[in-house]
């Protein structure tokens, strides 16, 4: 069965910090990658997706960016964070082939301060 | 004419009772609608989808109801129970493209 790890769960980070949020699946091969951000008590906002190594679409203009150096891994990274920059970052992937059925993992939960 | 218009924001009901949450979409390419369960501090996970094709598919107490000519499609939970008490997200997306719109989220407690 595939599943989805997303590191770390937690994390305080000062202002001007750099950041790393990484995401791996097991169990399947070539998904699509995804990094969502939910800021409190608000919906599900698109950051990235990916189709594949190296292949990075962004949704909203920001101070983030993300990578995808492997097939099953995918990276969110910032040079320098931002307060406008907390708040509870999701990894999902789906399967290439089978639509739209979007799998999230336990999320990360960032407070810059 | 990506978006999905979720209501309400939050629901309040009591144990038994059927909540129903309501979705609303302008987007006629999209042609699959997943509802989404999250508990705090979790990820969202997949509760129950429908294609177009059908009016009303059913999940053991969660039904999803689809009005194609409204654009419209709904979740209803039968006999709601406290530990349903959860944030709920319904979606769209279209078929060979992998992006899903989501709706702004249901905030759902149930009392006993």
């Amino acid at each position: 069965s595939q599943t989805i790890h997303q590191w770390p769960a937690t994390l305080v980070q000062p202002v001007g910090s750099p950041l790393s949020l990484e995401c791996t699946v097991e169990g399947t091969s070539n998904p699509n990658l995804y990094w969502y951000r939910q800021a409190a008590g608000r919906g599900l906002q698109l950051l990235f997706y990916s189709v594949g190594i190296g292949q990075i679409s962004s949704e909203v203009p920001q101070n983030l960016s993300a990578s995808r150096p492997q097939d099953r891994q995918f990276i969110l990274s910032s040079k320098k964070l931002l307060l406008s920059d907390s708040g509870f970052y999701l990894c999902a992937w789906s399967q290439e082939s089978s639509g739209n059925t979007i799998y999230f993992g336990e999320g990360s939960w960032l407070t810059v301060v | 004419q990506q978006q999905v218009k979720q209501s309400p924001q939050s629901l309040i009901v009591q144990k038994g009772g059927i909540p129903i949450i309501n979705c609303a979409y302008e987007n006629t390419a999209f042609d699959y609608f997943p509802w989404y369960q999250q508990f705090p501090g979790k990820g969202p996970a997949l509760l129950i989808a429908i294609r177009p094709d059908v009016s009303e598919k059913k999940e053991g107490r969660f039904t999803i109801s689809f009005n194609k000519s409204a654009k419209q499609f709904s979740l209803h939970i039968m006999d709601s129970q406290p530990g349903d008490s959860a944030t709920y997200f319904c979606a769209a997306g279209t078929g060979g493209y992998q992006k899903v719109t989501f709706g702004t989220g249901t905030k759902l407690q149930v009392i006993p």
